[in-house]
């Protein structure tokens, strides 16, 4: 059983499109992740999100945590077909234990 | 910086053998952590060190699993009689724990893909 749960599960757009991936708990986290993975491959870092209604932004991405640390979503703008991938976010309640989403796969079609 | 390395990335094995894994995490960071991804999932926490002391378990690592790191530096799993459920992703990732920064960013290797027949 996931802690994190993200959607949608399955997301194929094309080129150019928008897109928002999210992820929400009923637990609060001190501090959120978001990863990248692409198949046979380990989870590439993207952000870190600490403080509670925080907004990153990453070129075409932007990340945002909600106000009460328990939900966070993923924005992509005009996405491209290297945005391809498993996006995964990843909770921490304490300073070592990650726990993860079950991730949501994106297929950006060119 | 080399970032995390893993090896093997691919290990096909029979059931009952034992195998191990190590991984050699970025040089200057003191945390180093297992995880288990399964197809379809998240990875799952294993394990994690601090130096060379091993501070907690999961669980999910039951007595056929073991997890060294002798000298604070590379880190091993051996996963002993391996059963056909213990196919999986194992993923290694370290960090740099400094409680001056107050976040604890992990960075994962490329894995080790077990398959066992």
């Amino acid at each position: 059983t996931q802690l994190l749960e993200q959607s949608p599960q399955f997301l194929s757009i094309q080129e150019g499109e928008n897109l928002t991936v999210y992820c929400n708990s009923s637990s609060v986290f001190s501090s959120l992740q978001w990863y990248r993975q692409e198949p046979g491959e380990g989870p590439v870092l993207l952000v870190t999100v600490v403080t509670g209604g925080e907004v990153k932004k990453l070129k075409r991405l932007t990340f945002q945590f909600g106000d009460a640390r328990k939900d966070s979503s993923l924005h992509i703008t005009a996405a491209q077909p290297g945005d391809t991938g498993l996006y995964l976010c990843a909770g921490s309640s304490n300073d070592y234990k990650l726990s993860f989403g079950a991730g949501t796969t994106v297929t950006v079609r060119a | 910086d080399t970032g995390v390395s893993q090896n093997p990335r691919h290990k096909i094995t029979k059931r009952g053998q034992n195998v191990t894994f190590r991984c050699d995490p970025i040089s200057e960071h003191n945390r180093l952590y297992w995880y288990r991804q399964t197809l379809g999932q998240g990875p799952e926490f294993l394990t994690y060190f601090q130096n060379e002391a091993q501070l907690e378990k999961s669980r999910l690592l039951s007595d056929r699993f073991s997890a060294e790191r002798p000298k604070g530096s590379f880190s091993t799993l051996e996963i002993q009689r391996t059963e056909q459920g213990d196919s999986a992703m194992y993923l290694c990732a370290s960090s740099l724990a400094d409680p001056g920064q107050g976040t604890y960013e992990q960075y994962f290797g490329p894995g080790t893909r077990l398959t066992v027949t």
